[in-house]
């Protein structure tokens, strides 16, 4: 079964727009970390923000911001305030309990933002 | 200025001709891992090692190995590349105890 499911294939958001990434994942392990990693076409994956199982509180990081909805198994990236420089994939990631550093990967969304 | 490098970022090989390509960090990180990225696949776990000497597969190993001699370096070798083998390689390291992962720029082999 599919852990990380990333359902939408591309999005497109005019600049300054906020633009919420879909992402939800699927585990019984009640120990799990979540991350949102971006690729630009470059090609590097450039780390974006986590969210622990266990967090009282969303994530932020500047722009970034994590909607962890955990019933629901859901932990959707928000940016706001869109900017050209945020067109690329994007990409969710899960990393269970158990010692594992293993991350394992959604087949990733790619952002585009219009000017 | 702390990274994950990775050698070389682009290499266009022929089937059967045995490469390395080297990964290197400077954050004195414990866990470094190899992963492949292809279309629609997203990325998946070749190998991973906790520390030195220690290194176990991940979703997909055949057709790679790997060391782990020093903490700094973790190269992954194709001993018989085949063009199944072409793809986008990332390397990945952190300080282990479930902390974030930073990856290298990548590397595009190509095999013919």
């Amino acid at each position: 079964a599919q852990k990380i499911t990333q359902t939408q294939p591309g999005m497109f958001v005019q600049e300054k727009e906020a633009v919420t990434l879909d992402c939800t994942y699927d585990t019984s392990d009640p120990s799990y970390g979540l991350f949102w990693y971006k690729q630009p076409s470059s090609g590097e994956m450039i780390f974006l923000i986590y969210q622990g199982s266990y967090d009282q509180q969303n994530a932020t990081e500047g722009r970034y911001s994590l909607n962890f909805q955990k019933a629901r198994k859901s932990a959707n990236l928000v940016i706001s305030a869109s900017q050209l420089g945020d067109s690329a994939m994007y990409f969710c990631a899960m990393r269970e309990g158990g010692g594992s550093e293993k991350l394992v990967f959604g087949k990733g969304m790619k952002l585009t933002v219009n000017p | 200025e702390a990274q994950v490098t990775q050698n070389p970022r682009y290499l266009i090989t022929v089937t059967g001709k045995k490469l390395t390509v080297t990964c290197s960090q400077n954050m004195n990180h414990e866990y470094m891992s190899w992963y492949r990225q292809d279309p629609g696949l997203g990325l998946r776990q070749i190998y991973y090692s906790m520390n030195v000497e220690v290194t176990d597969k991940g979703d997909v190993p055949e057709g790679y190995k790997v060391s782990r001699k020093e903490k700094r370096n973790f190269p992954l070798i194709l001993e018989s590349p085949s063009p199944n083998q072409t793809s986008l390689y990332f390397c990945a390291s952190s300080t282990g105890g479930r902390s974030i992962q930073y990856f290298g720029a990548g590397t595009r082999l190509s095999v013919l």
